[in-house]
């Protein structure tokens, strides 16, 4: 069974960076047979793809978000991690990390984060 | 690219029948069989309920099924049972280019 979970601060001030990186266990990303996504979901609002990261390093971004994201992958540790850049109190979310299905669905997905932006 | 348009609420009796429409544009609903569904229940993380338009992933009851017309796709909920109250999401694949996915709003389906 694949699990994945999210880890990183909480609380990020407004200008700088927010971090997370996703664990995955019970299936191995440089597999190569998956996509691996970030997603986010402000406080009582819909979700929002951020976007993905194949095994090789290949991204993908929302072109509302691509200028301050970066994903990025470390097959050795399991792990692929997002950094936003340039955080405003419009980033605060529940960030989720998901893996892609072959059809560009969302199978598995962590618990979710909660990051909020504040001085 | 815009999110895709869900009606911001839906409701049924314990029982009954309810669907839920999913409206985006040939670059996207229309233009692949891409269309997914989620089941968001407070303060949970989503749960695939149907991908590929109208396929279940193991383990979700047939009582849950997807169509596609044109640019709108649709979730049907039959039998409906209080558990199934919580908040509906579709996406779309949304480009051969550039691999893009989009969310609609979500839709809250009340169990009255």
């Amino acid at each position: 069974q694949v699990q994945l979970q999210e880890s990183g601060p909480g609380l990020v001030k407004p200008s700088q960076t927010l971090s997370l990186t996703c664990t995955v266990s019970g299936g191995s990303i440089s597999s190569g047979d998956y996509y691996w996504s970030w997603i986010r979901q402000p406080p009582g609002k819909g979700l929002e793809w951020i976007g993905y990261i194949y095994y090789s390093g290949s991204t993908y971004y929302n072109p509302s978000l691509k200028s301050r994201v970066t994903i990025s992958v470390d097959t050795s540790k399991n792990q692929f991690s997002l950094k936003l850049s340039s955080v405003t109190a419009a980033d605060t979310a529940v960030y989720y990390c998901a893996r892609v299905e072959g059809s560009w669905g969302f199978d598995y997905w962590g618990q979710g984060t909660l990051v909020t932006v504040s001085s | 690219q815009s999110a895709l348009t869900q009606p911001p609420s839906a409701s049924g009796s314990p029982g009954q029948s309810v669907t839920i429409s999913c409206t985006g544009t040939s670059s996207d609903v229309g233009g692949y069989n891409y269309v997914s569904w989620y089941q968001q229940h407070p303060g949970k993380a989503p749960k695939l309920m149907i991908y590929e338009v109208s396929k279940r992933p193991s383990g979700v009851p047939d009582r849950f099924s997807g169509s596609k017309s044109g640019n709108t796709a649709s979730l049907t909920v039959s039998g409906l049972q209080a558990e199934d109250e919580a908040d509906y999401y579709c996406s779309s694949y949304a480009g051969s280019n550039n691999f893009h996915v989009v969310f609609g709003g979500g839709t809250k389906l009340t169990v009255l």
